[in-house]
């Protein structure tokens, strides 16, 4: 079975500008969830979609902002870019269960200029 | 806010030698789990905890949850240079289920 991908990998853009980030889940996860990850605040939860809704969300900006569609791929976006958006933006599968297995992703290093 | 506090926050150690990673809350879990995170790659589970003083063993490693379930451990014996890696402890709460990360640990084992 082919795991969680994400595209592009990597991403440089300049300050103000907008990006979109994709994430595929695995076969049969209908849960998708974002993390950002930064060496100065850890892995924090951006927002997870379950059935094309999202279920939770974590302490961001609305500049972040996310959507899945009915093939359970899923996809985030930040409009007005800062540099402190420069981060790993890891997505993460799971099939929601009493004690959830979430599959990473390898990421998308996004770099703000 | 619930936060896990890890420690060492960084440890470099030689082959063959043993560590104690530490993962510390003021908040009840309902379960906790371990990842290891290596460059390039997203993390992966290692294990998940679910009963309060409970112990797993992963042939090198030996996680425990605390009888509080606000706090874990994770042993390595004999530590490997394939043990390196970053190693994230994440609590799970409430009906959201969400996971709340640890600050991280980065072990370094040098041959």
């Amino acid at each position: 079975k082919a795991g969680v991908t994400q595209t592009p990998r990597y991403l440089i853009k300049t300050r103000g500008q907008q990006v979109t980030l994709s994430c595929s889940p695995i076969s049969g996860h209908r849960s998708v969830s974002w993390y950002q990850q930064t060496p100065g605040q850890g892995l924090q939860f951006l927002f997870e979609y379950f059935s094309e809704t999202q279920r939770n969300k974590g302490n961001f900006p609305g500049r972040f902002s996310g959507r899945q569609f009915s093939n359970s791929r899923s996809e985030m976006n930040v409009s007005t870019l800062e540099l402190g958006d420069s981060a790993l933006y890891l997505c993460a599968s799971s099939v929601p269960s009493s004690t959830d297995t979430q599959y990473f992703g390898p990421g998308t290093r996004l770099t703000v200029l | 806010t619930q936060l896990l506090e890890q420690s060492p926050q960084f440890l470099s150690i030689q082959e063959g030698e043993n560590l104690t990673v530490y993962c510390n809350s003021s908040s009840v879990f309902s379960s906790l789990q371990w990842y290891r995170q290596e460059p390039g790659e997203g993390p992966v589970l290692l294990v998940t905890v679910v009963t309060g003083g409970e112990v797993k063993k992963l042939k090198r490693l030996t996680f425990q949850f605390g009888d509080a379930r606000k706090d874990s451990s994770l042993h390595i014996t004999a530590a490997q240079p394939g043990d390196t890696g970053l190693y994230l402890c994440a609590g799970i709460s409430g009906s959201a289920r969400q996971l709340t990360f640890g600050s991280g640990t980065q072990l370094t084992v040098l041959p």
